[in-house]
């Protein structure tokens, strides 16, 4: 099984700021996924993350709002651009190992006033 | 696109059995997964399936039908520890994402 971290943990920042989240995987991995999972909601993908391309956004996301990093196989950030209250949210950085499932980070609590 | 349904919430009884079912509509279907998630906690690996039948694992089993576009989670002897959130996702041939569906709350009662 795979060890995924993430930077913060939680933070309450104020509207049309800026925040990027880390997430460090303790193996190397070809593809990692950024998910949003807002209040009493199932969880969406955002966008997949490969090392040495461009991120690949789902429908409703955009690379000025959700810009990704992945300058390596262990890491990889997301940012959320000019926030406001509706990107409050939990988001989780995730990796897939194949029909063992995926695992997921702890994930980061955001809290936009 | 895609699309996969669940309940929204369910109730049962300490050490009862409940079935939580999910439907899904995709293409190039390659596996579905279930998911469990406690509140304020990363959803955890339950099960996949990827073939039609059932696939038992100590407490917890799950069935696919690839036919129906169909899967459901069966949890036996409930524990009030089993109250959490059920997600099931579905991934295809072309890419390795997981879509998740809209997720049942179980809450489970002495």
């Amino acid at each position: 099984s795979a060890v995924i971290s993430q930077k913060p943990s939680r933070d309450i920042c104020q509207r049309g700021t800026s925040l990027t989240i880390q997430c460090q995987v303790d193996s190397q991995v070809t593809m990692m996924f950024w998910y949003r999972q807002q209040p009493g909601q199932s969880l969406t993908l955002i966008a997949t993350a490969n090392q040495g391309s461009e991120a690949t956004y789902e429908s409703g996301f955009v690379i000025d709002k959700f810009p990704i990093s992945r300058p390596n196989l262990t890491f990889s950030t997301l940012t959320v651009s000019n926030m406001s209250p509706e990107d409050s949210s939990i988001y989780l950085c995730s990796l897939r190992t194949g029909p063992t499932g995926g695992f997921f980070g702890p994930g980061t609590r955001l809290t936009v006033l | 696109g895609q699309n996969i349904d669940q309940p929204t919430e369910m109730t049962a009884t300490e050490g009862a059995i409940v079935q939580i079912n999910c439907t899904y509509q995709t293409s190039g279907f390659n596996g579905l997964f279930w998911y469990q998630q406690h509140a304020g906690e990363a959803p955890t690996f339950l099960s996949y399936n990827v073939l039609d039948g059932l696939e038992e694992k100590g407490r917890f089993s799950s069935f696919l039908s690839r036919s129906k576009g169909y899967s459901y989670l069966l949890l036996k002897e409930l524990q009030m520890k089993d109250s959490a959130s059920y997600l099931c996702a579905v991934t295809n041939y072309n890419t390795d994402k997981l879509i998740f569906g809209t997720g049942t709350r179980l809450q489970v009662f002495p």
